[in-house]
């Protein structure tokens, strides 16, 4: 069963574009949204998270917007870069998990220049 | 450098031949644990330790196991490997998980092919 549900599976944005990545959840204990960052050959990394009771967090270009009614959280990336290119997990966690991170099936990102 | 280590990097077996992958973080962290990563499936937890002595099963632990004696190894052990076990597995540590936003570090990946 998976819990977070992540899509589009493969994203093409140009140069300067905006990238946008969802994600929605069916735990609604879940208190923790993180997004992970994975380059070719590396293991994850944390890039950005967010907690339920803001709707949304803003770090550089990167922004989560969360809508906790509707369990859906969203990774945009403005004025995307090539180096921007990667593959980006959504992740969820809370409690009743045992804090334990559930991810979702990943988003190959690629920015053309 | 904190960091978390797996070796090997790559590896290529046969069918029913034990295997160890180790990792290794030099954080102090008391939560360790095993990820497969497959395409479309994203990452799914092995198994789990929350400190020393204490292993738990994550989502798919079916022919897996883990021991942790020591604080800073958390080995994943094939006993007799699968090719359905082909895949990119990463390790990753953190402090207590239970902190709300505790960052979890993940190594660099170990590409497993069993033939």
């Amino acid at each position: 069963q998976q819990q977070v549900k992540q899509s589009p599976q493969s994203l093409i944005v140009q140069k300067g574009g905006i990238s946008i990545i969802n994600c929605a959840y069916e735990n609604t204990a879940f208190d923790y949204f993180p997004w992970y960052q994975q380059f070719p050959g590396k293991g994850p990394a944390l890039l950005i998270a967010i907690r339920p009771d803001v709707s949304e967090k803003k770090e550089g270009r990167f922004t989560i917007s969360f809508n906790k009614s509707a369990k859906q959280f969203s990774l945009h990336i403005m004025d995307s870069q090539p180096g921007d290119s990667a593959t980006y997990f959504c992740a969820a966690s809370g409690e009743t998990s045992g804090s334990r991170l559930t991810f979702g099936e990943g988003t190959q990102l690629t920015v053309n220049p | 450098e904190a960091q978390v280590t797996q070796n090997p990097r790559y590896l290529i077996t046969v069918t029913g031949k034990k295997l160890t992958v180790t990792c290794s973080q030099n954080m102090n962290h008391e939560y360790m644990s095993w990820y497969r990563q497959d395409p479309g499936l994203g990452l799914r937890q092995i198994y789990y330790s929350m400190n020393v002595e204490v292993t738990d099963k994550g989502d798919v632990p079916e022919g897996y196991k883990v021991s942790r004696k020591e604080k800073r190894n958390f080995p994943l052990i094939l006993e007799s490997p699968s090719p359905n076990q082909t895949s990119l597995y990463f390790c990753a540590s953190s402090f207590d998980p239970r902190r709300w936003g505790e960052t979890q570090y993940f190594g660099p990946g170990t590409r497993l092919l069993v033939l």
